[in-house]
């Protein structure tokens, strides 16, 4: 069964800074999609950035980026020049392909809850 | 275009009691999946509706159900509610096989 863990339940970062969040996940599938969500205190899951597991080339949206290393089963998510209005709590998750029956599975990690300090 | 919305924004049971919570779904959107995000957690997938069918569904019992209808919205029911049924319920719409975009979601407490 596929598996998504964010070990790290809360970061805080300088307004201005970088930071980075960790997850990591677990599929015997070799294709697959990987999110990054963020739900701010209105509680609307925002996509923040979208990963294939058949591209090598890391997704970037603009100071959003992904360093996806498939072989670790690895996918960190790199906010660069951190804002105010970017704490929120932030989800991996991951999808399956389609199956044939047209089904996927969407598992979400428990989330990593980003302060920005002033 | 208004997005994907859901009502009530949040609700107050009693165990025992049953609720019904809807959901309408994004413009062009056909597909709708209904999740439960308990606090401090990620949501968690209970069901997906398509073609007004429950095409799959997660490790929940029958006492969550749900319908899609011809316009594509769709209605989360659950019955005897326990208080551990206490959490947000997010919807989401897609196209058929396509990502999702999410509401804003229902409060549920269970008393």
């Amino acid at each position: 069964a596929q598996t998504v863990t964010q070990s790290q339940p809360e970061m805080s970062v300088q307004e201005a800074e970088t930071v980075t969040l960790s997850c990591t996940y677990d599929t015997s599938e070799s294709d697959y999609y990987l999110f990054w969500y963020k739900q701010p205190p209105s509680r609307q899951m925002i996509l923040v950035i979208r990963q294939e597991a058949y591209k090598q080339q890391n997704a970037t949206e603009n100071r959003f980026s992904v360093n996806f290393q498939k072989a670790a089963k690895s996918f960190s998510l790199k906010i660069s020049d951190s804002q105010l209005g970017d704490a929120a709590m932030y989800f991996c998750a991951y999808r399956s392909i389609l199956s044939t029956s047209g089904t996927y599975k969407y598992i979400f990690g428990t989330g990593t809850r980003l302060k920005v300090l002033a | 275009d208004a997005g994907v919305t859901q009502s009530p924004t949040h609700l107050i049971k009693t165990r025992g009691q049953q609720v019904t919570l809807r959901c309408s779904p994004k413009s062009g959107h056909d597909t709708v999946s209904w999740y439960q995000q308990a606090l401090g957690q990620g949501p968690q997938f209970i069901f997906q509706y398509y073609e007004e069918e429950e095409r799959q569904r997660g490790n929940f019992p029958d006492r969550f159900s749900g319908h899609q209808f011809p316009n594509y919205s769709s209605e989360l029911n659950v019955n005897a509610l326990l208080l551990g049924d206490s959490a947000l319920y997010l919807c989401a719409s897609s196209p058929q096989g396509g990502f999702p975009y999410f509401g804003p979601g229902t409060r549920l407490l269970v008393l």
